[in-house]
């Protein structure tokens, strides 16, 4: 059973440009959450899907976003990038929403703004 | 603001012995508790979760609850060297969403 699949695993990018990340959950998850870790924050809650729709947000700009598709796999998108967005962008799927169950992280995409 | 507290460590512990890690919670209607394993470099690995009071145990590990003191900790048994990692306290505080402790790092001394 694959698990849950980010791409890309590096990235490195100029302030003020863009990026989007992908992520794939586990085969019949339908909730995908997105994390950014750094060192001095741990993990930080950016927002959860479920089916096609954001049902929790974090504390974090606007240049933070997010999407899901039908088939489940979802997309952030980071405009206008700043230094400290840097960070290991972490990638979870459950079964049901919430994680009242737990997550399966997918192995992140280190993202490196110069 | 719901918090998930840890002691950020390092935690040293001699090969064989038992490695205790806590966790305390801000919330006591909260339901769902986890432990994660995170390996330097590496993204997050669930290894237990528990969801009532009292301990639970898989292998080498064990997990206690306890709701009314908001406490939940873990503990490894005969202690490897390959399980020298920081570990990560999760807590489903019913928002729908895992919120985590800034993690303990454990280092196994051979």
């Amino acid at each position: 059973k694959a698990g849950v699949t980010q791409t890309p695993r590096y990235l490195i990018k100029t302030r003020g440009q863009q990026v989007t990340l992908s992520c794939s959950p586990i085969s019949g998850h339908r909730s995908v959450s997105w994390y950014q870790q750094t060192p001095g924050q741990g993990l930080q809650f950016l927002f959860e899907y479920f089916s096609e729709t954001q049902r929790n947000k974090g504390n974090f700009p606007g240049r933070f976003s997010g999407r899901q598709f039908s088939n489940s796999r979802s997309e952030m998108n980071v405009s206008t990038l700043e230094l400290g967005d840097s960070a290991l962008y972490l990638c979870a799927s459950s079964l049901l929403m919430g994680g009242q169950y737990g997550y399966t992280f997918g192995s992140g995409t280190r993202l490196t703004v110069v | 603001q719901k918090e998930v507290e840890q002691n950020s460590g390092p935690l040293s512990v001699p090969e064989g012995a038992i490695a205790s890690l806590n966790c305390t919670y801000s919330d006591r209607g909260s339901q769902s508790f986890f432990w994660y394993r995170q390996y330097s470099g590496k993204s997050p690995e669930l290894i237990m979760s528990i969801y009532s009071n009292g301990d639970k145990e898989d292998g080498r590990f064990t997990a206690q609850l306890n709701k009314a003191s908001q406490y939940v900790s873990l503990l490894i048994r005969d202690s490897q060297p390959s399980d020298s990692a920081t570990y990560l306290c999760a807590v489903n505080f019913g928002n729908e969403k895992l919120t985590f402790g800034t993690g303990t790092r454990l280092t196994i001394i051979p």
